[in-house]
């Protein structure tokens, strides 16, 4: 069974802190896709990144970056010098194959960071 | 500006009452998808569809019919509203089911049964 797991809750940090939001997941696909989503405020989810399971290498852009180890299943998404419109809830999801021809996109159940000025 | 359109934004129902959620996008996607998010869940399928005249289960489907009017439009339908159904809809689409495609989500319908 697929599985996605945001340890974190909840995280608060000061304006210009590093902050790292783990995901890790299960799944016997050997195939798949990672996902980051954003939720701010609004309430509106914005597409972060994709990262299919072949593709190692870590990925930077601006102050977000992204972690990807297949060693220990996790995904993890640091946020450089934050900034209050940082604040937001981040989905983890993972797109795998669920047998008989289908495929499922299972999303974690997010982490609310609040970034404090 | 093209995406994913969601109407209504707010709804207020009586237990067993009935009412539709309206969705259309105009990004020409293929596949269409009906989430709920509830505090501490993160967001959980309640149908799909995968192309125009398909529609399938998904994780939290009970309570929920759906209808692909055409390639635009995906409706959800409450036929009996309970308070559990108390949530935040979101539809989202994407060109082609759940492959690498990413997810075009609009901007959540809030519903509250009392």
């Amino acid at each position: 069974a697929q599985k996605v797991t945001q340890a974190q809750t909840e995280i608060s940090v000061v304006e210009k802190e590093d902050v790292t939001l783990d995901c890790v997941y299960e799944t016997r696909d050997t195939t798949y896709y990672l996902f980051w989503y954003k939720q701010p405020p609004s309430g509106e989810l914005v597409f972060l990144i994709r990262r299919n399971s072949f593709d190692e290498q870590n990925e930077i852009s601006g102050r977000y970056s992204w972690n990807f180890q297949k060693s220990t299943s996790s995904f993890n998404f640091t946020i450089t010098a934050s900034q209050v419109v940082d604040s937001a809830v981040y989905f983890c999801a993972l797109r795998s194959y669920s047998g008989a021809g289908s495929y499922q996109l299972t999303f974690g159940k997010g982490t609310k960071l609040s970034v404090i000025p | 500006n093209a995406g994913v359109t969601q109407t209504p934004k707010f709804q207020v129902l009586k237990t067993g009452q009935s009412m539709t959620l309206q969705c259309a996008q105009d990004m020409n996607h293929n596949s269409m998808y009906w989430y709920r998010q509830d505090p501490g869940m993160g967001l959980r399928l309640i149908y799909y569809s995968a192309s125009e005249g398909t529609t399938d289960k998904g994780e939290v489907p009970n309570g929920y019919n759906v209808s692909r009017l055409n390639k635009r439009e995906f409706s959800l339908r409450l036929e009996s509203a309970a308070p559990s159904q108390t949530s935040v809809y979101f539809c989202a689409s994407s060109e082609l089911g759940f492959g690498a495609n990413v997810l075009t989500f609009g901007a959540g319908s809030r519903l509250t049964v009392l």
